[in-house]
């Protein structure tokens, strides 16, 4: 069955610096893959979604990669503030056509 | 536009109670999605809907049912609550398509099962 792997512990980075964080899976390749944001007591919201055919996407300061030879996505945040500490999870379909989420990893950006 | 609500935000029950969890959405959309998140597991599929009238399991449906008698709105029942049961509801809806299926999500249900 599609596994997704995130990172469990915890990244803390200084404010300023670019933040990466890794989605790893097995078995079934996506046609697209899709990363979210979640804040504490909240639910999670869509940030950006990346199709098998695209090497990169951006949004202002955010940047996510999709490697289908690495089964792999990074989702980088570029200057990275304070008000980016969240849990970021990872999504991608399934073969049975359904998004499965990763367990997230939590961002803290220090100042 | 609310998005998507969940209600109640919060609830406790006894083991052996029931529940209805109830998720509306204003955003047309025909899909509709129950999950659970637990720490250490991340958010798991328990039932979800491709349109009104229709329901389908997902991946931990055990112990659940669920209702899709209008487009807008979708109903988590537990008709015997376990303490199993004990964590945080989300309702999702998305507008899919072959290229994507965006979710967004409700702010949550946080329920405790005594």
């Amino acid at each position: 069955s599609q596994k997704i792997e995130q990172n469990s512990e915890a990244l803390n980075i200084q404010e300023g610096k670019t933040a990466t964080l890794t989605c790893n899976y097995t078995n079934y390749s996506p046609a697209y893959l899709q990363w979210y944001r979640q804040d504490p007591g909240r639910g999670p919201v869509f940030l950006l979604l990346i199709r098998e055919n695209e090497k990169e996407k951006r949004k202002e300061r955010l940047k996510v990669t999709f490697d289908t030879t690495l089964k792999q996505s990074l989702f980088h945040i570029t200057a990275s503030q304070p008000a980016d500490s969240a849990t970021y999870l990872c999504a991608l379909e399934n073969q049975g056509g359904k998004l499965i989420f990763g367990q997230g990893t939590e961002l803290s950006v220090k100042p | 536009n609310a998005g998507v609500t969940q209600t109640p935000k919060f609830r406790v029950l006894k083991t052996g109670q029931s529940m209805t969890l109830l998720c509306a959405q204003d955003m047309n959309h025909e899909y509709m999605y129950w999950y659970r998140q637990d720490p250490g597991m991340g958010l798991r599929l328990i039932h979800y809907s491709v349109g009104e009238g229709t329901t389908a399991k997902g991946e931990v449906p055990d112990g659940y049912n669920v209702s899709r008698l209008k487009k807008q709105n979708f109903l988590l029942g537990l008709e015997s609550a376990a303490p199993s049961q004990t964590s945080v509801y989300f309702c999702a809806s998305s507008y899919r398509t072959i290229a994507s299926d965006t979710q967004y999500f409700g702010p949550g249900t946080r329920l405790t099962v005594l």
